[in-house]
């Protein structure tokens, strides 16, 4: 069974600084996703990570994976307030056109003034 | 991107009595999911809706509980029957587009009494 790890799992931080979100999985993957949920509403795609060693960056985020050490990051550069949100990475390891998605429990951001 | 609309957007419904979600997206789509974000919690996949043929649902996840339609490529339903207040959930469509991005509708709250 794919478990799918996120940590941490609660984030506090000063505006202006930088951190990173780490997202374990157990099984081999195809791709691999992180989504913001902003409270009440629905996901945001932020990135999709389709091989190893692939980086994706927008804005103040940046997203890496490594397929070897089942290891994907998202990192925040100079945090700034709007960033306050839950990330949820995902996974998925159904192969070929399944794109079936197993999450991880999410990492509910707070950014500080 | 996609654009997807949920009917309806929340409910509060009786415990016993069914409720069908409706999901309508704006192009056709081959690949259709439904999602369930339990209240603090993260997604789990429910079942693949498949377009012309009976839905695949995911370990947990019955026919008899979650029965779905999907006519045609634009549009799927979600009944949750015969409702108990541990049903109280988002319920979440999804797409996928071409490069594997996987688009999330707006969703679903139910809430059962």
């Amino acid at each position: 069974e794919l478990k799918v790890e996120q940590n941490p799992l609660f984030l506090s931080m000063q505006e202006g600084k930088n951190y990173t979100i780490y997202c374990n999985y157990s099984t081999t993957s195809d791709r691999l996703y992180w989504y913001r949920q902003d409270p009440g509403k629905s996901l945001e795609s932020l990135f999709v990570l389709l091989s190893n060693g692939a980086v994706k960056q927008e804005g103040r985020l940046m997203a890496s994976l490594d397929t070897k050490a089942r290891l994907s990051t998202l990192h925040i550069t100079a945090a700034v307030h709007d960033l306050s949100a839950t990330y949820f990475c995902a996974v998925d390891i159904s192969g070929g056109s399944n794109y079936k998605l197993t999450f991880g429990k999410g990492t509910l951001l707070t950014v500080n003034p | 991107s996609a654009v997807i609309s949920q009917k309806p957007s929340r409910d509060i419904c009786q415990r016993g009595t069914s409720l069908t979600i409706q999901c309508q997206v704006d192009s056709q789509v081959t690949m259709m999911f439904w999602y369930r974000q339990q209240p603090g919690q993260s997604l789990t996949l429910i079942a693949t809706a498949n377009q012309g043929s009976e839905a695949t649902y995911e370990s947990g996840f019955v026919i008899d509980k979650f029965p779905i339609s999907r006519p045609n490529l634009t549009f799927s339903t979600l009944t949750v029957s015969n409702m108990s207040p541990e049903d109280s959930s988002i319920y979440l469509c999804s797409v996928v587009r071409t490069g594997g991005t996987q688009y999330f509708g707006p969703g679903t709250r139910l809430t059962v009494l």
